[in-house]
């Protein structure tokens, strides 16, 4: 029973465009949720993160929107570049079996072609 | 400030062995998680240890362990190793247990022959 889903595998952009990444999530007691980029062979880095009782925010090229009633997040990159090709996960913290523990997604491959 | 280190970064054991990971947290964090990446299943939480106690555990087997001592460094010891025990062994810190963002380490690649 996977409580955050990333559906898409993977995700090929050009240099220069919005990248937009997306995450579900099945437990409407989550109140914390963040992204994580990650680079073979390295650990996951973190992106950027928002809380429940927000809508968005923003860190330079980074924006996280969150809709509430749908269970959906999402990340845009704008503008992207070649540089940001890497794994990102979706994460998830808030009142579940582990306590505190961020439950993940299984991740979507970012390709930015130049 | 130094990121969170893990050792070794490579390690080859055969089933039925044990291993134990060494985890030393950002200075000043004395949260400690683990995870499990696998192909298969993405990351897993495995157990959390704050102030030398365990936390919160994920659904594992008893075989996986851990503990963490005074200075925070964690360790974390699968014995009776399975072939589906081959994965990338993470472990995050963070200055307080259920604080929001926790910064990872670059793992320890186990490879179980």
């Amino acid at each position: 029973d996977q409580q955050v889903k990333q559906n898409s595998p993977s995700l090929s952009v050009q240099e220069g465009r919005i990248s937009i990444l997306n995450c579900d999530y099945t437990n409407s007691m989550f109140d914390y949720f963040l992204w994580y980029k990650k680079y073979p062979a390295e650990g996951p880095t973190f992106l950027i993160s928002i809380s429940s009782i927000k809508d968005k925010n923003e860190d330079g090229r980074f924006t996280v929107f969150l809709n509430k009633s749908a269970k959906h997040l999402s990340l845009h990159i704008v503008p992207s570049q070649p540089g940001d090709s890497a794994v990102y996960f979706c994460a998830a913290r808030g009142d579940n079996q582990a306590g505190t523990a961020l439950i993940f997604g299984k991740g979507t491959t970012l390709s930015v072609s130049s | 400030k130094a990121g969170v280190t893990q050792t070794p970064r490579y390690l080859i054991k055969t089933r039925g062995q044990q291993v134990t990971l060494s985890c030393s947290p950002i200075s000043g964090h004395r949260s400690v998680s683990w995870y499990q990446q696998t192909p298969g299943q993405g990351l897993q939480f495995l157990f959390e240890y704050f102030s030398e106690t365990q936390r919160n555990k994920g659904n594992f087997p008893g075989r996986f362990s851990g503990r963490q001592f005074s200075n925070s460094r964690s360790e974390m010891n699968v014995s009776t190793l399975e072939l589906g025990d081959s994965a990338l062994y993470l472990c995050a810190s963070r200055r307080l247990a259920g604080e929001e963002t926790q910064y990872f380490g670059p793992g320890t690649r186990l490879l179980v022959l």
